[in-house]
């Protein structure tokens, strides 16, 4: 029973492309959360929804835009793939409301996102 | 500009000994920190958090250790069992954003 779950799990495409990576999770937690892990490993957040509010959302560029059509599923769209895009995307939830508690996330399996 | 430094990018230790990971943070305003772990293609799972007020927390063979004066996080593992082998990241919660660290990969040999 997959609490987080991706997918594609594997996405290999061109640059100038548009992409989506989806997210799901069957723990009713009411907050969602993307990251990216570039080539250094570096895990930063780039969205959190709450409810289907968008509630952070870092310095990202205009071409990620997530959608929450509920809040059992936090979807991230690319337009206009580039190179640098390259990296892990991990999606993750968590149950807590933001600034309480240590705020417990649980992540999904990730997807590996090629650009060439 | 690193808010978390992990400044060990490995680790190897002999099966039943202590495993230390540390971990060093520059901003204090932060009110949990976290340990995850995290195995190859797969994501991150929670290990052990500690709050801000406290200095220890344990849970089973893991022990996090907080030095708030020198702004210094450390888990400890013992003892260590070859299953530990993965990746150990620490983050800081900051007002609900999790802040990570590059990763220490940890060996453990049998």
């Amino acid at each position: 029973d997959t609490a987080v779950s991706q997918t594609p799990k594997y996405l290999v495409t061109q640059m100038g492309n548009d992409k989506s990576i989806k997210c799901e999770q069957n723990l009713g937690h009411d907050t969602m959360y993307w990251y990216k892990q570039d080539s250094k490993k570096f895990l930063k957040i780039m969205f959190s929804y709450n409810n289907k509010e968008l509630i952070i959302n870092e310095t990202v560029p205009n071409r990620f835009s997530p959608k929450s059509p509920d809040k059992a599923h936090l979807n991230l769209h690319i337009n206009s793939l580039e190179l640098g895009d390259s990296a892990v995307y991990f999606c993750a939830s968590s149950q807590e409301r933001l600034g309480t508690g240590p705020n417990e996330q649980f992540f999904g399996p990730g997807t590996r996102l090629t650009v060439l | 500009d690193q808010q978390v430094k992990q400044n060990s990018p490995s680790l190897s230790v002999q099966e039943g000994r202590i495993s230390i990971l540390n971990c060093d943070y520059t901003n204090s305003m932060f009110d949990y920190f976290l340990w995850y772990k995290k195995y190859p293609a797969e994501g991150p799972t929670f290990l052990i958090s500690i709050s801000s007020i406290k200095d220890k927390n344990e849970d089973g063979r893991f022990t996090v250790f907080l030095n708030k004066s020198a702004k210094h996080l450390s888990l400890h593992i013992v003892p260590s069992q070859p299953g530990d082998s993965a990746v150990y990241f620490c983050a800081l919660n900051q007002g609900g954003k999790l802040i990570f660290g590059q990763g220490t990969e940890l060996s453990v040999k049998p």
